[in-house]
């Protein structure tokens, strides 16, 4: 089982839709949650950055942690086609620069 | 790309060639790390780096090198390239061991 698992999709979706995504980990000892976006043929962008459990939101975009699940997630409000990549999950433990990444969902949001 | 520059940005080698990567930075962060991105796992780390003259293997070391003579800096090398060294590898960087990773543009390797 990996340590960290994630949906590859793809999910395809229409403009303006609520985008779901989530992973589920094994490790609970990580404390650090990240999303990252990537373009294709691009480096992943930092797009969200907790620590421990909550909620978060930046612009059109929130992220929740639930550690008591081992389950997190990114929502993307009114969606569009620009939002079109692979968003990746991480996790750290603290103190360690050991990212566990989960393997990336493929989103598509259709004009 | 936060700063991170790599070279060269697509290279096609030989199976038994040397190859090295180079990841540059302008930001003066302390750690770089570099990762392979393969279809179906995700982003493994390679090596990585915690000053200048301090490395340490990752979770995929076998067959990679690294050094770090200035901060700015990071090399990998592939002593002698196999075909399953074909992938997408990345150079990131980070304040502190803990923090937020930013990641380089990429370098695409085909190894034939």
């Amino acid at each position: 089982q990996k340590e960290v698992e994630q949906d590859p999709g793809p999910l395809s979706v229409p403009e303006g839709a609520i985008v779901s995504l989530n992973c589920t980990y094994s490790n609970s000892a990580f404390q650090y949650f990240m999303w990252y976006r990537q373009y294709s043929r691009k480096g992943p962008e930092l797009l969200m950055y907790t620590y421990s459990s909550g909620n978060k939101e930046d612009g059109r975009f929130t992220a929740q942690v639930d550690k008591s699940s081992k389950y997190i997630s990114l929502f993307i409000r009114d969606s569009q086609p620009s939002d079109s990549a692979t968003y990746l999950c991480a996790m750290s433990v603290p103190n360690d620069y050991k990212l566990s990444f989960g393997a990336g969902t493929t989103v598509t949001v259709r004009a | 790309d936060a700063g991170i520059t790599q070279s060269p940005r697509h290279k096609v080698t030989e199976t038994g060639t040397p190859v090295t990567l180079r990841c540059h930075q302008t930001e003066n962060h302390r750690y770089m790390y570099w990762y392979r991105q393969d279809p179906g796992h995700g982003l493994r780390l390679i090596h990585y780096s915690y000053g200048v003259k301090d490395t340490d293997k990752g979770e995929v070391s076998d067959g990679y090198s690294v050094s770090r003579s200035k901060t700015e800096d990071f090399l990998l090398t592939l002593e002698s390239a196999t075909s399953s060294q074909t992938s997408v590898y990345f150079c990131a960087i980070s304040v502190t061991s803990a923090s937020e990773q930013f990641f380089g543009p990429g370098t695409r390797l085909t190894v034939l």
